[in-house]
């Protein structure tokens, strides 16, 4: 079965500097990727996902992830965060021994971004 | 605007006192899911829908049923709410219901319900 592991649960950035969350996913075949953020008290909203093609993936709200197939990783990267990107960062994959029918997430990392 | 509703979105009650989280969406989507989520462990899926009257269970549906009498609804129920079922819920949507293809929508989340049971 496919899973997920996101090794950070809090990360503390200063505001302006470079972010880098780190996903590791585990699956047999090439997975579906996603990366979702959650904001103090609001839902999930997808910032990018990956299916093929190009492994460099762009997001919305500056936000971009690399697939690597060799790490089995697809860490989430910023160049310069904003006090507003302070949330909480979701790692999921979805795959074809499950239908496609659920999202696998991760346990989350929580970023903290400080003045 | 095309959401994911859910209702109530805080829930405190006690044990055993069945409860119905209701959840709609306005964007004609097939496939439904519900989820829980608790500190480390992220969300897991508790049951989800292919279509109307079409159900099946995920990963964690001890103690939870749900519905699908219309497209657009598919409420949670908890007949006998325990403490262990105190959890962040949350209700998502997407297009279509099976195959690798489908598998690359994008799935909308609604708000979360939090429920404390007592």
């Amino acid at each position: 079965a496919q899973s997920v592991t996101q090794p950070d649960i809090h990360i503390t950035v200063s505001e302006g500097a470079s972010l880098e969350l780190r996903c590791n996913y585990s699956y047999g075949a090439t997975p579906y990727l996603f990366w979702y953020v959650q904001s103090p008290g609001q839902g999930l909203q997808l910032l990018l996902k990956y299916f093929s093609g190009d492994t460099l993936v762009q997001g919305i709200k500056g936000f971009e992830a690399e697939f690597k197939r060799s790490q089995s990783s697809f860490n989430l990267r910023k160049p310069s965060v904003h006090w507003s990107d302070a949330a909480e960062y979701f790692c999921a994959v979805v795959g074809w021994n499950t239908g496609f029918q659920k999202l696998v997430f991760g346990t989350g990392t929580r970023l903290l971004v400080s003045p | 605007e095309a959401q994911v509703t859910q209702n109530p979105r805080y829930l405190i009650t006690v044990t055993g006192k069945k409860l119905t989280v209701t959840c709609s969406q306005n964007m004609n989507h097939e496939y439904m899911s519900w989820y829980r989520q608790d500190p480390g462990l992220g969300l897991r899926q508790i049951y989800y829908s292919m279509n109307v009257e079409v159900t099946d269970k995920g990963d964690v549906p001890e103690g939870y049923k749900v519905s699908r009498k219309e497209k657009r609804n598919f409420p949670l129920i908890l007949e006998s709410p325990s403490p262990n079922q105190t959890s962040l819920y949350f209700c998502a949507s997407r297009t279509g219901t099976s195959g690798r293809a489908r598998g690359t929508d994008t799935q909308y989340f609604g708000p979360g319900t939090r429920l404390t049971v007592l």
